[in-house]
């Protein structure tokens, strides 16, 4: 089956402790991206590649690094969560390749910095 | 900078009325468009999209618009059932950087 899996699906942690949200996705699709959500804010994006090794920052990438070793993981890594990184995250996916590809996400990593 | 605006912000309607949602961008050099659904603290799914050569795309009950030269696409929904209370949110993907730009989302509510 086609997707994006994101883990975990819920997160508790305190302030400055490094965490890796990690994102896969078993499409062989170019490009990988992340997102924040936030209410009354939307979709804002933090980080994408349009393939490996290549990466480029969103609307939002303070405080967050991402790699692309590897065409299906792309991990959001936060070095020192703070608590105003408390949001709901998402990761997706597509292909470069063609016009009708569509955007797939996976299903939220809830995180909560204390 | 391509942005992405939906009008409007929410909605709310009788069950069984049909009812249209606006996406508008501001860049008409666009890869393709695509139509979202998102359930409360779920991922988003996509429902149609449309390729920017093409001017409409139809899936059951919805029927999707595009006129890039305007900037603008609706999203059309028949016979409005409660199971499609939801966000709807519109992305266009650019030429440029191929990337995804979200508009801020229509919130639907059907009532029974």
């Amino acid at each position: 089956e086609a997707q994006v899996t994101q883990n975990p699906r819920y997160l508790i942690t305190v302030t400055g402790k490094k965490l890796t949200v990690t994102c896969s996705q078993n499409m062989n699709h170019e490009y990988m991206s992340w997102y924040r959500q936030d209410p009354g804010l939307g979709l804002r994006q933090i980080y994408y590649s349009m393939n490996v090794e290549v990466t480029d920052k969103g609307d939002v990438p303070e405080g967050y690094k991402v790699s692309r070793k590897e065409k299906r993981n792309f991990p959001l890594i936060l070095e020192s969560p703070s608590p105003n990184q408390t949001s709901l995250y998402f990761c997706a996916s597509s292909s470069n390749r063609a016009t009708n590809e569509k955007l797939f996400f996976g299903s939220g990593t809830q995180l909560s910095v204390l | 900078k391509q942005e992405v605006t939906q009008i409007p912000a929410a909605l709310s309607v009788p069950e069984g009325e049909n009812l249209v949602l606006n996406c508008s961008f501001t860049d008409s050099a666009i890869y393709n468009l695509q139509w979202f659904r998102q359930d409360p603290g779920k991922g988003l799914t996509s429902l149609l999209l449309i390729q920017s050569s093409q001017r409409e795309q139809t899936s059951g009950r919805l029927n999707a618009s595009l006129d890039k030269s305007s900037g603008r696409s609706t999203l059309y929904i028949a016979a409005s059932q409660p199971g499609d209370s939801a966000t709807y949110l519109c992305a266009v993907r650019d030429n440029y950087g191929q990337n995804f730009v979200f508009g801020p989302g229509t919130r639907l509510s059907v009532l029974p």
